[in-house]
């Protein structure tokens, strides 16, 4: 089945740096990878979708100059949160959609994020 | 706006028995349904998709419902069993919408020994 890498699992930063997730496709092209957001015991909040090639569409409320998306090629985004903060730590998920193909989006590991 | 919720929080089952977590949809346009498991500190994992021409479909020891007609989806899983225990996602669909998931609150399932 499609796998998509996740990484790193967790990070643990210093309030006001940066930190970038990366998000792959191994077997598979993806045009479209979305990011979540993910609280505990809440379920999944889409932050945006990550397009090949253009402009990340963000949901509404999230900054998208806070939450920094790249998807430069058909098998990788990334999700870089700038200047943390404490608020920020949560559960970051990215998934993928098999180009061409109506199927159930394939979820990435999750990055544990905690901004002390 | 859109959402897909569900009816109960938590589910306590038996080891054995059936479980059935139920979630109700609003988007009358939804065309493709999914369930997904989460274990803790994990992504969502596929359990079973059905699109909107379907009422029913089987998997192994799983199988989920569409009734159209009230917005409902319903996962069923047989012969509930210790690695069962997870939190369960319905999720909608929508081509129109970008073919982004909306996703229900969740189904925490407990399954006592």
């Amino acid at each position: 089945g499609a796998v998509v890498s996740q990484h790193p699992s967790w990070v643990i930063c210093k309030s006001g740096t940066s930190v970038k997730i990366e998000c792959r496709s191994l077997d598979f092209q993806a045009t479209t990878m979305f990011w979540y957001r993910q609280f505990p015991k809440q379920s999944l909040m889409l932050m945006a979708t990550s397009n090949e090639g253009s402009k990340a569409t963000y949901e509404q409320g999230v900054e998208k100059d806070k939450f920094l998306i790249n998807h430069a090629s058909l098998t990788l985004s990334t999700l870089t949160v700038t200047s943390a903060h404490p608020e920020d730590s949560s559960f970051y998920i990215c998934s993928a959609d098999i180009t061409g193909h109506n199927t159930e989006a394939f979820f990435g590991q999750g990055t544990r994020l905690t901004v002390v | 706006g859109e959402s897909v919720g569900l009816h109960l929080p938590t589910l306590s089952v038996q080891e054995g028995d059936n479980s059935i977590i139920n979630c109700a949809y609003s988007n009358s346009a939804s065309d493709y349904f999914i369930w997904y498991k989460q274990e803790s500190g994990k992504g969502p994992q596929f359990i079973i998709d059905i699109r909107s021409n379907m009422d029913k479909r089987q998997g192994q020891r799983v199988t989920v419902l569409l009734n159209k007609t009230v917005k409902h989806l319903s996962l069923q899983i047989a012969a509930t069993q210790p690695g069962d225990s997870a939190v369960y996602f319905c999720a909608e669909k929508n081509k129109a919408a970008g073919n982004k998931l909306t996703f229900g609150g969740g189904t925490r399932v407990l399954v006592k020994p």
